[in-house]
């Protein structure tokens, strides 16, 4: 099992519509969990973070975090075509000290 | 002013060449990590500094020898660069109990 886990995609939605991404992770125990998005070319832009069980809203972005269930999604509310990217689900290992990244979710935000 | 660095942008070289990256920080943060990113855009990290001493070497040949001068700074050296070298390495640093990292723009590296 990999130690995070997103679809890979892409995920295809149209323009307004709302995106959601997933991710699973291993770590039982890990505490702390992070989106970042990355244009083709680009690097990685973390933006959002999330700690506790629950809903975490910026703007048009929600994480949101089930302990649980070892899950994380992030929802982007009316998405645009600027939105199109690859979302890289990220989680802090405390017994490792490192950040383990998903293999990404590509978005396309159809016009 | 950009908060990490990352020169050159684009290196291009022979089989056997050895070249480095260099990477720097202005946000004041304590720790700092390069990541591989492979063509299927897997980011895998390689080594983490903190304050200037290792805390993390992944399961990296040791022909890549990272050096960290102050902890504004941290430098990646490749030693006889092979084909499978070629990859986006990313410069990145965190500060803080937060665990946030932040991306350098990256260095596209082409072994020939």
């Amino acid at each position: 099992q990999k130690e995070v886990e997103q679809n890979s995609g892409p995920l295809s939605v149209p323009e307004g519509a709302i995106a959601s991404l997933n991710c699973t992770y291993s770590d039982r125990g890990s505490q702390s969990f992070f989106w970042y998005r990355q244009y083709s070319g680009k690097s990685p832009e973390l933006i959002m973070s999330i700690y506790s069980n629950g809903d975490k809203e910026d703007g048009r972005f929600t994480a949101q975090l089930n302990k649980a269930s070892q899950y994380v999604s992030l929802l982007i509310r009316d998405s645009q075509p600027s939105d199109s990217a690859t979302y890289l689900c990220a989680v802090w290992m405390d017994s490792s000290y490192k950040l383990i990244f998903g293999s990404g979710t590509r978005l396309l935000v159809r016009p | 002013d950009t908060a990490v660095s990352q020169t050159p942008k684009y290196l291009v070289t022979q089989m056997g060449n050895d070249k480095s990256i260099k990477c720097e920080q202005n946000l004041g943060h304590d720790t700092m990590y390069w990541y591989k990113q492979d063509s299927k855009k897997f980011l895998k990290i390689m080594f983490s500094y903190n304050n200037k001493e290792l805390i993390i070497n992944e399961t990296v040949p040791n022909r890549f020898s990272p050096k960290s001068p102050d902890k504004a700074h941290l430098n990646l050296h490749i030693n006889s660069l092979e084909l499978g070298d070629s990859a986006v390495y990313f410069c990145a640093s965190a500060g803080g109990v937060s665990y946030e990292q932040y991306f350098g723009p990256g260095t596209r590296l082409t072994v020939t």
